[in-house]
């Protein structure tokens, strides 16, 4: 199947800064790509669609100004944690769609941040 | 987005076949159904998917009645690498279509030896 990468696969900051998480669709395109957020024994919890050459679209009570995604290549969105606080510090997770005849989702490994 | 129930946790032993049930009372007739695998700190895994009746690939079976309210996943003489979170999604598919999907609890399998 096709594969979904993610970087870093761990980080570590302190409160404050901005961190930037980065999405890759490996063997094929994706013009549209999600990313999730998952707190310990949680489910998943959709934040946002990236879209390709678009604005996002943020799910409600996310805050878009906090996490900036970027879609600026068919195989490439990014998640920028801006002003990371220890509230922030969780599992993301980000998934393209095959676009095949099977609807199927590919999820990358998942990036764990830390706030300190 | 129809909305899901599936029970909390279930426990199995190795061997063993695991029927998983996930409820779906208000599913539309463009909705399919989709289940996902998670292992700790890892992204969801794509299991099998289906429209009605009974689909089955090399990892799976998923029993889906003719109401369509409710799909059953099986999983053939588990191992304790089965161990993990089962999330049951439903949805609508369309071509060239990038549906979000909305995962509800899921299930936690514990496979025993």
């Amino acid at each position: 199947g096709a594969v979904v990468s993610q970087h870093p696969s761990w980080v570590i900051c302190k409160s404050g800064t901005s961190v930037k998480i980065e999405c890759r669709s490996l063997d094929f395109q994706a013009t549209t790509m999600f990313w999730y957020r998952q707190f310990p024994k949680q489910s998943l919890m959709l934040m946002a669609t990236s879209n390709e050459g678009s604005k996002a679209t943020y799910e409600q009570g996310v805050e878009k100004d906090k996490f900036l995604i970027n879609h600026a290549s068919l195989t490439l969105s990014t998640l920028t944690v801006t002003s990371a606080h220890p509230e922030d510090s969780s599992f993301y997770i980000c998934s393209a769609p095959s676009g095949g005849a099977v609807y199927e989702q590919f999820f990358g490994p998942g990036t764990r941040l830390t706030v300190l | 987005l129809a909305k899901t129930t599936q029970p909390i946790s279930m426990d199995s032993y190795e061997g063993q076949e695991v029927n998983i049930t996930c409820s779906h009372n208000n599913i539309a007739t463009n909705d399919y159904i989709t289940w996902y695998q998670q292992f700790p700190s890892q992204g969801p895994r794509f299991i099998i998917q289906g429209y009605k009746t009974k689909v089955t690939n090399e990892v799976a079976s998923l029993f889906i009645p003719a109401d369509r309210k409710s799909s059953t996943l099986s999983l053939p003489r588990v191992s304790l690498s089965d161990t993990a979170v089962y999330y049951c999604l439903v949805g609508a598919i369309f071509s060239g279509g990038y549906n979000k999907l909305i995962f509800g609890a899921g299930t936690r399998l514990a496979v025993h030896p």
